[in-house]
């Protein structure tokens, strides 16, 4: 079956740690965005990134860093500097295309908690 | 920027009854894409629904259908005989049609929709 899968579904980190979230996708789609997801706020684009080995900042890329050295995978490394990193993580992937209403396909998400 | 407002935080229906929520954006552009997600408990994002601003007709799928005023910025999901399963949060959703292929989407907060027995 094709999708998105990311991994852990629960991670708990201490301060001052870096942890990775990983996100893989059978889609042999092009794009992948990460997407924070925080009570009352909807979703907010972290990073993006349109095709292998190039990637964009998003609206709250600050703490955050990526790679994309494959189609399928898209990391997003949390960083010690993200002052508030306990959120939802959405990770999700498109058939990147100007003038066309291209599905997003979203993952199952990861729920990362800072004790 | 473009902004996307859902000004009902919550919002209940009885069960095979209709339910209508609302949705409106700001754009200075004339050519855009607007979505309805729906995320149950299960937190998976799911497409509902997705309608083209040159597009004059209002998209339906099924039991959701959306009222698109394109001059008044306006963009509500009707939801029609509700389900049970139809209980979830759901977010209004931009994307600019410019600016080459970056398909960012920007969310609304969301409405959270209770469906009573």
């Amino acid at each position: 079956d094709g999708g998105i899968t990311q991994s852990p579904k629960y991670l708990f980190r201490k301060e001052g740690q870096n942890v990775t979230l990983s996100c893989e996708q059978n889609l042999n789609h092009d794009a992948m965005y990460w997407y924070r997801q925080d009570p009352g706020q909807g979703l907010r684009l972290i990073y993006y990134s349109q095709i292998v080995n190039d990637f964009q900042k998003g609206d709250i890329a600050e703490g955050y860093s990526v790679s994309r050295e494959k189609k399928e995978s898209f990391p997003l490394t949390v960083t010690s500097a993200q002052k508030n990193p306990t959120a939802f993580y959405l990770c999700a992937s498109s058939i990147p295309g100007q003038g066309k209403s291209n599905e997003q396909f979203f993952g199952p998400g990861t729920r990362l908690t800072v004790l | 920027a473009q902004t996307v407002t859902q000004s009902q935080p919550e919002m209940s229906v009885q069960e095979a009854e209709t339910v209508t929520l609302s949705c409106t954006y700001d754009t200075s552009e004339s050519d855009y894409y607007l979505f309805w997600y729906k995320q149950p408990p299960s937190r998976q994002m799911i497409l509902v629904i997705r309608q083209e601003a040159y597009k004059q007709q209002n998209a339906t799928e099924n039991r959701f259908s959306v009222n698109f005023q394109k001059a008044a910025k306006s963009f509500s999901l009707k939801i029609s005989d509700s389900q049970l399963g139809d209980a979830a949060m759901y977010f209004c959703a931009y994307r600019s049609a410019y600016g080459g292929a970056t398909n960012k989407l920007i969310f609304g907060t969301g409405t959270l929709l209770a469906v009573q027995p």
